[in-house]
């Protein structure tokens, strides 16, 4: 079974732009969650995602979005960038049952200068 | 509100020796499960070790283990004959079982098992 994808892996960007972020979960796994990680602060949820609808969410500012499509792969979008959103995007998928374990991407590293 | 707490951001072993990393949490809920995942430099996070709240049997697999302490909302993991393989940043985390759930994580330990 393809593990978590994530599209891009790195990403430059400036002040003001916006940018997408794409994550393909495993085969079967609706669930499909969200996180921040910078140093210092760990791993900060964002959001996740069920059968295309938001089902949690983290505490993040409104230019902080995302959505889940019917097959399972979900995006997560960023307008109006600020330096502080300089980090690693990591996507995390699960079976729906919420029994635990979640599989992780490799992450995009997004970058604002 | 769950909060997950590591105090050690750094910590070193000696290759083949023991290593406890710490974590405690807070929650008014029952029901969870605690995590710990580990992140090797530049590779993908996986789960180490899994404990549900309910079992008062420690999780073990192979050379890692876990001291629950449900009273005291602890949960350590202990790294039995450190491998170089084992050097990573290790994170706990916290998931409540009632109603919607969400991961909460710690902010990591770094570990370096030294040759």
């Amino acid at each position: 079974k393809a593990g978590v994808t994530q599209t891009p892996r790195y990403l430059i960007k400036t002040r003001g732009q916006q940018v997408t972020l794409s994550c393909s979960p495993i085969s079967g796994h609706r669930s499909v969650s969200w996180y921040q990680q910078t140093p210092g602060q760990g791993l900060q949820f964002l959001f996740e995602y069920f059968s295309e609808t938001q089902r949690n969410k983290g505490n993040f500012p409104g230019r902080f979005s995302g959505r889940q499509f019917s097959n399972s792969r979900s995006e997560m979008n960023v307008s109006t960038l600020e330096l502080g959103d300089s980090a690693l995007y990591l996507c995390a998928s699960s079976l729906s049952d919420g029994g635990g374990e979640q599989y992780f991407g490799p992450g995009t590293r997004l970058t604002v200068t | 509100a769950q909060t997950v707490t590591q105090s050690q951001p750094e910590m070193s072993v000696q290759e083949a020796e023991t290593v406890t990393l710490s974590c405690t949490y807070d929650t008014s809920e029952n029901n969870y499960y605690l995590f710990w995942y580990k992140q090797p430099p530049s590779r993908q996070m996986i789960l180490v070790i899994r404990q549900e709240a309910y079992k008062q049997q420690n999780a073990t697999e192979n050379r890692f283990s876990v001291n629950f302490q449900k009273a005291a909302k602890s949960f350590s993991l202990k790294i039995s004959d450190s491998q170089l393989g084992d050097t990573a940043m290790y994170f706990c985390a916290f998931m409540k079982i009632s109603g919607t759930y969400k991961y909460i994580f710690g902010t990591g330990t770094r570990l370096k098992v030294l040759a």
